[in-house]
């Protein structure tokens, strides 16, 4: 199937732990992007890339960290759990220009205990 | 200013009538508009974009672009139960970001 995926679906942690949720696509799009969706179901942009380069690194605190391997794969690495950080987190991806919009994942539900 | 604002609702109508989303952009210059329904727990998925003034229309769904007034409306006519989700407008901006709203809640009422 062509699709973003991205795993877990859910992760329950407590305070302070490390965590990692990876993506990947097999759209050919070559560009992805994580987005964070809080409790009032704002969708706010935090990273994208383009073919492995960081484009877009919006204002979000240095325990997050974005890899991508490959223009198929974008992980979010997080490091020191807060308890504001439990949130659904998107992962996307599109051409450059996102012109016929964006792809989402299924999602990852961070519950931070 | 937000890029994109929506009336975040809810907005109920019963079965069968015409439900109307309404965005506003604050980017004139924007070019590409797009509607996303998002159910609760699932992820937003594309309905519709439009990129020229007027209407474009895909079965039950019309979106409606007005560049001079600055904004993009969703119509779903006949409206079904199974619409009952949050629908989240995006405008791509001149500086090519994408900017999404914070969504408007619909439920159809049986």
């Amino acid at each position: 199937d062509t699709a973003v995926s991205q795993t877990p679906k859910y992760l329950v942690t407590q305070m302070g732990n490390d965590k990692s949720i990876k993506c990947e696509q097999n759209l050919g799009h070559d560009t992805m992007y994580w987005y964070k969706q809080d409790s009032k179901k704002f969708l706010k942009i935090m990273f994208s890339y383009n073919n492995k380069e960081l484009i877009i690194n919006e204002t979000v605190p240095n325990r997050f960290s974005p890899k991508s391997p490959d223009k198929a794969h974008l992980n979010l690495h997080i490091n020191s759990l807060e308890l504001g950080d439990s949130a659904v987190y998107f992962c996307a991806s599109s051409h450059l220009q996102a012109n016929y919009g964006y792809t989402f994942g299924s999602g990852t539900r961070l519950t931070v205990v | 200013q937000k890029e994109v604002e929506q009336n975040s609702g809810p907005l109920s109508v019963p079965e069968g009538a015409i439900a109307s989303l309404n965005c506003t952009y604050s980017d004139r210059g924007s070019q590409s508009f797009f509607w996303y329904r998002q159910y609760s727990g699932k992820s937003p998925e594309l309905i519709m974009f439009i990129y020229s003034n007027g209407d474009k229309e895909d079965g039950r769904f019309t979106a409606q672009l007005n560049k001079a007034s600055q904004y993009v409306s969703l119509l779903i006519r006949d409206s079904q139960p199974s619409d009952s989700a949050t629908y989240l407008c995006a405008v791509i901006n001149t500086g090519n970001q994408f900017y999404f709203g914070t969504g408007t809640s619909l439920t159809v009422i049986p």
